[in-house]
């Protein structure tokens, strides 16, 4: 258990709706991270958050975004579904802003039908 | 930009047989490199890292690797195989800029046979 929590774990939607998953870090991180993994993309980073922060971008649809509040727990919204937003998405927490593993958790599996 | 190449997308080896996966890395920065594993339906496990200390890692679970700077490599290896090693194995390098963007490589499936 990495002490990384994400809900729910599973997710069925029709396309066009709009969903909204969570993250809760391990205790004491301030930074979260969250990434796609699909079978033709593979692992792509999508944002990081430091303490309430955004504090890098990479390949995040403008259909999406994310927060971290001040509890440092982090949600990710997708909105304006497409089939090709299925895939799992991965939230990660380390303690500081840079140079440092990060913990996964176990994933949000996001089915669009 | 920094990035990681997986040299082998599939890997398959006997059980008790020794293990490699090559990595080969690009930085312009003096990377933090780290192995994370992935089993079936699962999420993803730090299995060891380099911070710029010792140039042999030692992980979890009898994985090993080591880092050359001339090479520009990070193979990671193990002297014996196990049935419960079969799983997908991840390259990855930190570091540069202002965050901590973590740049995975495109994996390796390792295949473990009886």
């Amino acid at each position: 258990d990495s002490g990384v929590t994400q809900t729910p774990k599973h997710l069925i939607t029709a396309t066009g709706q709009r969903v909204t998953l969570r993250c809760s870090p391990r205790s004491g991180d301030l930074s979260v991270y969250w990434y796609q993994q699909s079978l033709d993309q593979g692992l792509q980073f999508l944002i990081q958050y430091y303490n309430g922060e955004e504090r890098a971008k990479g390949n995040i649809l403008e259909r999406f975004s994310a927060q971290q509040f001040p509890d440092l727990h982090s949600e990710l919204n997708l909105s304006s579904l497409e089939l090709g937003d299925s895939a799992l998405y991965f939230c990660a927490s380390s303690p500081y802003l840079g140079g440092t593993e990060a913990f996964f958790g176990q994933g949000t599996r996001l089915t669009v039908v | 930009a920094q990035s990681v190449t997986q040299l082998d997308s599939h890997v398959s080896v006997s059980e008790g047989t020794p293990v490699l996966l090559r990595c080969n890395y690009s930085s312009s920065y003096s990377p933090s490199l780290f192995w994370y594993v992935q089993h079936p339906n699962k999420g993803l496990q730090l299995l060891l890292k380099y911070t710029s200390a010792a140039t042999l890692v030692k992980g979890i679970n009898g994985f090993e690797a080591e880092f050359k700077k001339s090479e520009t490599s990070f193979h990671l290896t193990k002297p014996s195989a196990h049935m419960s090693d079969a799983a997908e194995y991840f390259c990855v390098v930190s570091g540069g800029g202002g965050g901590n963007k973590l740049t995975f490589g495109t994996g390796t499936q390792l295949k473990v046979e009886l």
